[in-house]
């Protein structure tokens, strides 16, 4: 079974860091590309970061960029996400998804997802 | 970067009904088109890539369509498993892969 199974959220204060570990597991890992999504509590869903399946290309959204940090360890089937100088609205259930590929190559949806971890960025 | 509005924000509708979900990009994205479904407390689950295709195990009911930038998410009789939050993604080009505001559908 394909499992993915996020780690690493808690409570911090705004200025702090966090590292959010995804562990992966039912696939092998280091053939897919992998990328964060997160919700804040009762919002919609906001792309966060992205990172190919070697882990040599990667994209942020504008509003973490510089922030935050993905990378991972094919070794260890895991995804990671480093944030730093953390803010109020980074408060979110922070999940990680695996990038599917069409049969043709040309089309890319999420999944699976996994549960989420909750960041609650507060003072 | 691509901009995705989906609308309406909220729908309530009763069990039976067809129920129309829409989606616009702010350019072509020929058929660059994601649906997922979110229930309460879990993660999202998708439904339909390429617009129009649906994944293995996703009821008939289901069904998208469009290309370009005008696309819709259409269930054609609602059924009580269906109460949930639909969001469209566009996946055109590289990252962001930007997600519409979503769709909450309740019952009436």
């Amino acid at each position: 079974e394909v499992q993915l199974v996020e780690s690493g959220g808690g409570l911090v204060r705004p200025g702090g860091s966090l590292r959010l570990s995804c562990a992966a597991s039912g696939f092998i890992f280091s053939n897919f590309e992998m990328t964060w999504v997160r919700q804040a509590p009762g919002r919609g869903l906001e792309w966060v970061s992205y990172i190919s399946s070697s882990g040599d290309t990667v994209y942020y959204a504008d509003s973490v960029k510089g922030r935050f940090t993905i990378s991972r360890d094919n070794a260890k089937n895991s995804l990671y996400l480093q944030m730093n100088s953390l803010r109020d609205d980074d408060t979110a259930v922070y999940y990680c998804a695996r990038e599917w590929v069409s049969d043709n190559g040309d089309y890319e949806v999420f999944d699976p997802w996994g549960q989420g971890t909750l960041v609650t960025v507060s003072s | 970067d691509i901009q995705v509005t989906q609308s309406p924000s909220s729908l309530s509708a009763s069990i039976g009904d067809r129920v129309t979900i829409t989606c616009r990009a702010s350019q072509n994205i020929r058929n660059y088109l994601n649906w997922y479904q979110q229930k309460p407390g879990k993660a999202p689950k998708f439904l339909i890539y390429a617009a129009s295709t649906l994944q293995s195990g996703v009821p008939s009911r289901f069904s998208g369509s469009g290309s370009g930038t005008d696309f819709t998410l259409t269930i054609s009789s609602l059924q009580p498993e269906d109460f949930a939050t639909y969001y469209c993604q566009q996946s055109y080009s590289t990252p962001p892969y930007t997600f519409g505001q979503g769709t909450k559908v309740e019952i009436k």
